[in-house]
């Protein structure tokens, strides 16, 4: 069965790090791109940006550009957002997703990680 | 404020059919394919339909997708009332280099 399974929720003050987690199973981890994509509480979708786990290629959609890294480790078939210092806007439900459609639909779709910034 | 737009919300009867609209332009719709995702609350969004009108398998032929211009829809038939939930659209936006999604409709199967 292909799936993705993030890491747990997390709770955090404002100013902390964090890095959440997504592991790939049950198909080749390194040919298909990975999306990130963040949903506020009672909101609408917002793509994050996307990896190839085959060599780390990024992109990041400019609403998030310099405000999270994305990340990959291919040898666990692992993808990664991480915030170096968090704020209390960045609470949300974190998805990651396998871009395997043309256009990077994505077609398998993790759990999803809650991160609770408090301030 | 979203790049693609779609209605807030729809409703219909059960088994009465709806449509989704979901409007770009040719930066994104205009010129690549779109996805429809299914979001039931507190669960993750799933695809529905992927390459304009493609279903994946398991996706039942009630849900159908079209694109004609900057425009795509969704249509549902035979409404149940499991298919109450948000629905969204998405695709590339070549010019910003991004994907970019529809603010989303919820469905109301009165």
């Amino acid at each position: 069965e292909v799936q993705l399974v993030q890491s747990g929720a997390e709770v955090k003050k404002s100013g902390e790090s964090l890095k959440i987690s997504c592991q790939g199973s049950g198909y080749s981890f390194t040919t298909s791109w990975i999306a990130w994509v963040r949903q506020m509480p009672g909101k609408g979708l917002e793509w994050m940006g996307i990896i190839y786990p085959s060599d780390s290629d990024t992109r990041y959609s400019p609403s998030f550009q310099g405000q999270v890294t994305i990340s990959a480790d291919k040898s666990i078939s692992t993808a990664y957002l991480q915030w170096s210092s968090l704020k209390a806007s960045d609470t949300a439900m974190y998805y990651c997703a396998r871009c395997g459609r043309t256009d990077y639909g994505m077609d398998v779709w993790g759990q999803g990680t809650t991160v609770t910034v408090s301030s | 404020q979203s790049v693609l737009t779609q209605p807030p919300s729809v409703s219909a009867a059960p088994g009465q059919k709806v449509i989704i609209s979901c409007s770009g332009s040719s930066s994104n719709i205009g010129n690549n394919y779109v996805s429809w995702y299914q979001q039931f609350p507190g669960t993750a969004p799933k695809l529905l339909i992927y390459d304009n009108n493609k279903r994946p398998s398991g996706i039942p032929d009630r849900f159908s997708g079209s694109k004609s211009g900057t425009s795509a829809t969704l249509g549902i038939t035979g409404l149940q009332t499991g298919d109450e939930a948000d629905y969204y659209c998405g695709t590339r936006d070549s010019s910003l280099s991004v994907v970019v999604f529809g603010g989303g409709t919820t469905l109301t199967v009165l």
